[in-house]
């Protein structure tokens, strides 16, 4: 079946840890994204990946960091200076912009213990 | 700046129609697009329109933009407890990739 998928679904992190979300597509996107959604809000944008070996900042990059190596993966790692990493995170892929639909992979819960 | 509005929580009963509502800001928005999402979950893309057109219809759902208003909404007829979830509204913004810009979500809750 074609998807994007994430994994771990539920992960826990201890303080001053970094991990790594993963992200993968069979779709042949070019383009890839993470999102955060924190409760009762939208999903703010961390980073996106035109094209392999190239990514951008989104709009709450700061603790975030990304790679594109191939095209069908784009690992999120979050880091140590993000201070307030609890929440859902989604991983999306789209054909290359503009105008094209965004689609999500089921998204992955980060817990800080 | 950008920015797209919802109401935070609507009530229906099973059978009824619901109409979500949303504003945005961006008078360049090429699409709109309605996302839902069920518990823990990701997002599902229920339906978009292209910013040129003032309806859509696809089954159940149907799309009615006002670009003069800036608003958009979301018809579910025959409303049914599947349909309990929350729906996204969000736009697309200038710059060259495909930047979507979501609101805060509508939680839909539908009873017997």
């Amino acid at each position: 079946d074609g998807g994007i998928t994430q994994s771990p679904k539920y992960l826990f992190r201890k303080e001053g840890q970094n991990v790594t979300l993963s992200c993968e597509q069979n779709l042949n996107h070019d383009a890839m994204y993470w999102y955060r959604q924190d409760p009762g809000q939208g999903l703010r944008l961390i980073y996106y990946s035109q094209i392999v070996n190239d990514f951008q900042k989104g709009d709450i990059a700061e603790g975030y960091s990304v790679s594109r190596e191939k095209k069908e993966s784009f690992p999120l790692t979050v880091t140590s200076a993000q201070k307030n990493p609890t929440a859902f995170y989604l991983c999306a892929s789209s054909e290359a912009p503009p105008g094209n639909t965004i689609y999500f992979g089921e998204g992955s819960w980060l817990t800080v213990v | 700046g950008e920015d797209v509005e919802q109401s935070l929580f609507l009530s229906v009963r099973e059978g009824d129609s619901s109409v979500i509502n949303c504003t945005y800001t961006d008078s360049s928005s090429t699409y709109l697009y309605w996302y839902k999402q069920e518990p823990g979950a990701g997002l599902q893309l229920l339906t978009y329109i292209f910013s040129n057109m003032d309806m859509k219809q696809d089954q159940r759902l149907t799309v009615l933009l006002n670009k003069k208003d800036k608003h958009l909404s979301l018809r579910i007829a025959d409303t049914q407890t599947g349909d309990s979830a929350i729906y996204f509204c969000a736009e697309t913004v200038g710059g060259g990739y495909n930047k979507l810009i979501f609101g805060a979500g509508t939680r839909l809750a539908v009873h017997p």
